[in-house]
Parts: C-alpha cells; structure tokens; sequence
C-alpha cells in the first residue's frame, strides 16, 4: 500500500510565479491535510479538505493561497505571486473517513519550495 | 484553541541513556494526543498517539507515553537510546471534536551521543 505521495520533492519558483504542490493520499484516505514548517518551526495546519469540499481553511493565508481536491486526481496547494517569506517545506498528511478514524495522519515526504 | 508546549528545544544524551521528551498541552477536555519523529529532509512518521484507552501508550521503536490529565502531560520516553534515534520529535494534539487538524509543538531535536 503506497503511502501519502507528494510532488514535486523540490520546487524553486522567483518571486512572482505561481507553484503548484500536489499530493496524492493513501489508497482510501478521503481527507486531505495540508501543513506548512518554517524553517526552525514545528508545522502550522492551512487547510482540510475532502473530495471537492474544503473543511477548514482556518489556517490558510487570506490572499494567494488556494487548495482544492477535485473528485478525481490528487489535491493541489497553489500559491500565486510567491514570495520569499513562502519558502517553507509543505506537507500533506491524509487519513481514513470519519467512523473507523483513529484519527491518526499520515504524512507524505513534502515539498520544498525555495522561492528566489 | 489548543497549544501545545515542548520544553527543550534541543535534547542531548548518551547512547544506552534514558531518553525523556516533555510535551504539554492546554485544554479543558482530554484531546487526542501523538508524537511523531521526522528525519532530516523526510516528513513524519507517527510514533504513538493516545485516543482515550490505556494512559500508557507503547509505540514503535522502543518508545512509549503516558497520558496524565492531572499534569496535562503526555511525555515520551525510552529506556535506551539508540544512535539511530537521533531525529526531531514532535508532539501534537487533535480536538476531541469536529475539528481534526493537528496543532504541533515546536519540536525537540534529540541528539544522542556515543
């Protein structure tokens, strides 16, 4: 059973452009997490979603930040006009349905995003 | 809203030597609780997590915690440690509720000398 899989691992993007984080969760997982880790931080929750709905967006950026889980495909992190102070590794966690739910996250490898 | 608190930042000790990580939380009502251990430039592997049965929790490795509400602590250890288990640890906490982000602490790396 392959785990949570993110890509791309490392992502350079100059400041302006747009990047586009993917992650494809655990075969049967239907919620998506996504958390952002500053360098020399612990991570900081952005936002929860579930095939076509967004949960909680209670952590993301108020501006050029979108996140979305379409029916089909993985999730994607888009964040427009990068700047410097989005460098940050990003990871994307998923776990089963409510019900059977332990509760218990598994975290995909993440991307770096390094914005110049 | 939930915090939660590692104290030490950083962590030293021999190999073979008791390993001690502190985690506390603030909230009213238990939550769920879990410690996750990330390797350099890797994501996170869960570790153990508390949900509500036996207050000492075995995870993998070797490690274990115990919840204890009157402290609001969920402190992880290890008996022995292991060169291997040099690594940053963190220690997070989910809403008993609706709401099932994680809220983490700022870490502890733990260092484990020969």
């Amino acid at each position: 059973n392959a785990g949570v899989m993110q890509n791309p691992r490392h992502l350079v993007r100059r400041r302006g452009q747009e990047a586009r984080l993917r992650c494809s969760p655990m075969k049967g997982h239907s919620h998506v997490y996504w958390y952002r880790q500053l360098p020399e931080e612990g991570l900081k929750f952005m936002v929860y979603l579930q095939k076509e709905n967004i949960i909680d967006e209670s952590g993301m950026p108020k501006e050029r930040f979108s996140a979305e889980f379409p029916k089909e495909g993985p999730s994607i992190l888009r964040i427009q006009q990068v700047v410097r102070g989005d460098s940050a590794a990003y990871f994307c966690a998923s776990s089963p349905a409510v019900g059977g739910a332990s509760y218990e996250q598994y975290f995909g490898p993440g991307t770096r995003l390094t914005v110049t | 809203a939930q915090s939660v608190t590692q104290l030490g930042s950083h962590v030293s000790v021999s190999e073979g030597a008791l390993v001690l990580l502190r985690c506390n939380y603030s909230s009213s009502v238990p939550p769920y609780l879990f410690w996750y251990v990330q390797y350099p430039n890797q994501g996170l592997q869960l570790l153990l997590k508390y949900t509500s049965a036996a207050t000492l929790v075995k995870g993998i490795n070797g490690f274990e915690a115990e919840f204890k509400k009157s402290e609001t602590s969920f402190h992880l250890t290890k008996p022995s440690a292991h060169m291997s288990d040099a690594a940053e640890y963190f220690c997070a906490v989910s809403d008993r509720g609706s709401a099932r982000q994680l809220t983490f602490g700022s870490g502890t790396q733990l260092t484990v000398l020969p």
